[in-house]
């Protein structure tokens, strides 16, 4: 199985603030079809996972612009570029490129 | 507006079973690959099972094989997670997910999840 790695595990950011989540894959996430299939969930607290990015920077419609996420190969980030209280949550990238699909262990954003 | 809802959740003893429901709205739910995804009680989040389209193909993770059976019905919009010989392991909230991993439609849409509590 593909292992995905995430770095920190917990990021106290202070409002304002840019923030930055590391996630990195065992094997590179590039597909025969040229796409590579990283994606990044944000859970608020008590809610369910909702996607965020897919194929590394594809922000999903409703996304605000201060997320990005950018990367190749086996090393990815996310970015809030000015953090929010509604940000406060746990962040989770996904490989969708080999079965099973995995997930990475989740950064917990809080607010200093 | 795409809506996703589990139901079937409860409490079990350990050797017991279980049926979660998925039942979907707001688009042809006939035209995606569907997922069920679990996270226990404080951990992240694990892919369990998905179904194709027609039904005509399954996957699942290693420690739910011979005892997990995903399945759908078109023509009632809704997916199904038939769980046998449950474990304390397999304590969760399980959420059903549309989308194929392998795509852009992967795991776009999220249900409010079900809790499966295992325990004597």
């Amino acid at each position: 199985d593909i292992v995905m790695t995430q770095s920190p595990l917990s990021l106290p950011v202070t409002l304002g603030q840019p923030a930055s989540i590391s996630c990195r894959s065992s094997q590179s996430l590039v597909y025969s079809d040229g796409n590579t299939y990283l994606n990044w969930f944000q859970q608020r607290p008590g809610q369910s996972p909702r996607r965020l990015i897919y194929k590394v920077s594809n922000r999903d419609s409703g996304v605000p612009d201060r997320f990005s996420g950018s990367g190749s190969g086996t090393d990815f980030t996310l970015k809030i570029s000015r953090v929010e209280a509604e940000d406060v949550g746990v962040y989770y990238c996904m490989q969708g490129i080999q079965w099973p699909p995995t997930f990475g262990q989740g950064t917990k954003v809080e607010i200093k | 507006e795409v809506q996703l809802m589990e139901s079937g959740g409860g409490l079990v003893q350990p050797g017991g079973s279980l049926r979660l429901s998925c039942a979907a709205s707001g688009f042809t739910f006939s035209t995606y690959w569907m997922s069920w995804i679990r996270q226990a009680p404080g951990k992240g989040l694990e892919w369990v099972a998905n179904i194709k389209q027609d039904g005509s193909g399954e996957f699942y993770v290693d420690s739910v094989k011979g005892r997990f059976n995903i399945s759908r019905d078109n023509a009632k919009n809704s997916l199904y997670l038939q769980m046998n010989s449950l474990r304390a392991e397999d304590t969760a909230v399980y959420y059903c997910a549309r989308g194929y991993p392998r795509s852009v439609t992967a795991f776009e849409y999220w249900g409010q999840g079900t809790l499966v509590t295992v325990s004597s």
